[in-house]
């Protein structure tokens, strides 16, 4: 079955700690994997998003990920988080042609304290 | 282009009366999405469109959930009979088919929010 997986529903950093935010996902063909991020009441902002090539992927707002064939893992990284980034982050998974449907992850959400 | 655009962006309606939404697509855009995204979930997909085709539908799209892109280019969600249980967040998305990976993918309007009272 096709699925992502986000372990970790709620997260606390504090302002200008690293970040890192988990994902594993089950796919049946070669994954295009991408995380979201999405402010209260508003739609999903592509973060990064990653098929092939380096494994390191850089996105806008400083965030990164890795992907992990051998874990089935896409987590994504920030090394110093802002109050700004305080937000719900969804991983998704979908088909490489870019224009199937993506599976999402059930989301975590980001708190940051002062 | 302003991206993809959603109205309304808040619905209030009484159960079992019908409501429906619109989104117009990013105007190169071939395909078209609809996603469901419930409180604390992510969104999940109900359908999608390749121009005016409906090329896929998810189980979560009962038979009182009706979906159109009559020309191709915007697209209607008819819900008939609402429950409390439809309401959500509504999502729409579009894409090119066949663009390039790097430079082509989905974008996301901002939603129509319902709320069945």
């Amino acid at each position: 079955a096709q699925s992502v997986t986000q372990p970790d529903i709620h997260i606390t950093v504090s302002e200008g700690a690293s970040l890192e935010l988990r994902c594993n996902y089950s796919y049946g063909a070669t994954p295009y994997l991408f995380w979201y991020v999405q402010s209260p009441g508003q739609g999903l902002q592509l973060l990064l998003k990653y098929f092939s090539g380096d494994t390191l992927v850089q996105g806008i707002k400083g965030f990164e990920a890795e992907f992990k064939r051998s874990q089935s893992s896409f987590n994504l990284r920030k090394p110093s988080v802002h109050w700004s980034d305080a937000a719900e982050y969804f991983c998704a998974v979908g088909p490489y042609n870019q224009g199937g449907k993506l599976i999402f992850g059930q989301g975590t959400e980001l708190s940051v304290k002062p | 282009d302003t991206g993809v655009s959603q109205n309304p962006r808040h619905k209030i309606t009484k159960r079992g009366q019908n409501v429906t939404f619109r989104c117009d697509p990013i105007s190169e855009h071939n395909r078209l999405y609809w996603y469901r995204q419930t409180l604390g979930q992510g969104p999940e997909f109900l359908t999608y469109f390749q121009n005016e085709a409906q090329l896929e539908k998810s189980r979560l799209l009962s038979d009182r959930f009706s979906a159109e892109r009559p020309k191709g280019s915007f697209s209607t969600l008819e819900i008939q009979r609402t429950e409390q249980g439809d309401s959500a967040m509504y999502l729409c998305a579009s894409s090119l088919r066949g663009g390039d990976a790097g430079s082509v993918g989905y974008t996301f309007g901002s939603g129509t929010r319902l709320t069945v009272v």
